[in-house]
């Protein structure tokens, strides 16, 4: 079956502008994930949803990051006035409540 | 704070070795252990899921095992190939937090 789908695949902006990524998951998966990946922190977790429950948000790196989950499928991260140090890999995975997660490809953002 | 830690950073072997890939924690109260393999500019491909209840889990030619009250899992590989040459990560969920925290990951090269 599909797996989890990312867009777009690359994102270049301008600093202070606002970008939205978004995630598709594995179709009946009730958990949604964000990370991120840069060459200075590795792979840090950013939000998570699971089912009804509010989202983890703790990963959250400042209040410019937002991420909402519509209908318990789609996911959108929103950053606004973007900065340089957001520049990384953006990954999204699903997983069946506790279970094994599934990674998308990616959105590489780029901050000039 | 969990913090995962994975050595060596690199390790380059010619093909057909057997090798050990070495991972650790440091809080033992974890719920599951994942192995990923990540090729470059791609996003993360699950090999091996082991819950904490679990000591080992197998998928062809890899082997994962985890030693809970240690803080360690090691990933095997047999007959190692250049199709194998990727990084790997190693990340583990908490218990009440379905986040994957992650390690900086193993650099492979197998040589033909």
């Amino acid at each position: 079956g599909a797996g989890v789908s990312q867009s777009p695949s690359n994102k270049v902006t301008e600093k202070g502008k606002d970008v939205e990524l978004r995630c598709d998951p594995i179709s009946g998966h009730t958990a949604l994930y964000w990370y991120r990946q840069s060459l200075g922190q590795g792979l840090e977790f950013l939000i998570y949803f699971q089912g009804n429950s509010a989202p983890d948000k703790s990963g959250l790196p400042s209040d410019r990051f937002s991420a909402e989950r519509t209908g318990g499928s789609v996911s959108t991260l929103t950053i606004q006035r973007t900065q340089q140090e957001d520049s990384a890999v953006y990954l999204c995975a699903s997983s069946l409540d506790w279970g094994e997660q599934f990674f998308g490809p990616g959105t590489r953002l780029t901050v000039l | 704070k969990q913090e995962v830690t994975q050595i060596p950073a690199a390790l380059s072997v010619p093909e057909g070795e057997n090798l050990v890939l070495n991972c650790s924690f440091t809080d033992s109260a974890i719920y599951n252990l994942q192995w990923f393999r990540q090729d470059p500019g791609k996003g993360l491909t699950s090999l091996l899921l082991i819950q904490s209840s679990q000591r080992e889990q197998t998928s062809g030619r890899l082997n994962a095992s985890l030693d809970k009250s240690s803080g360690r899992s090691t990933l095997y590989i047999a007959a190692s190939q250049p199709g194998d040459s990727a990084t790997y990560l190693c990340a583990v969920t908490g218990r009440g937090a379905q986040k994957l925290v992650f390690g900086q990951g193993t650099r492979l090269t197998i040589n033909p």
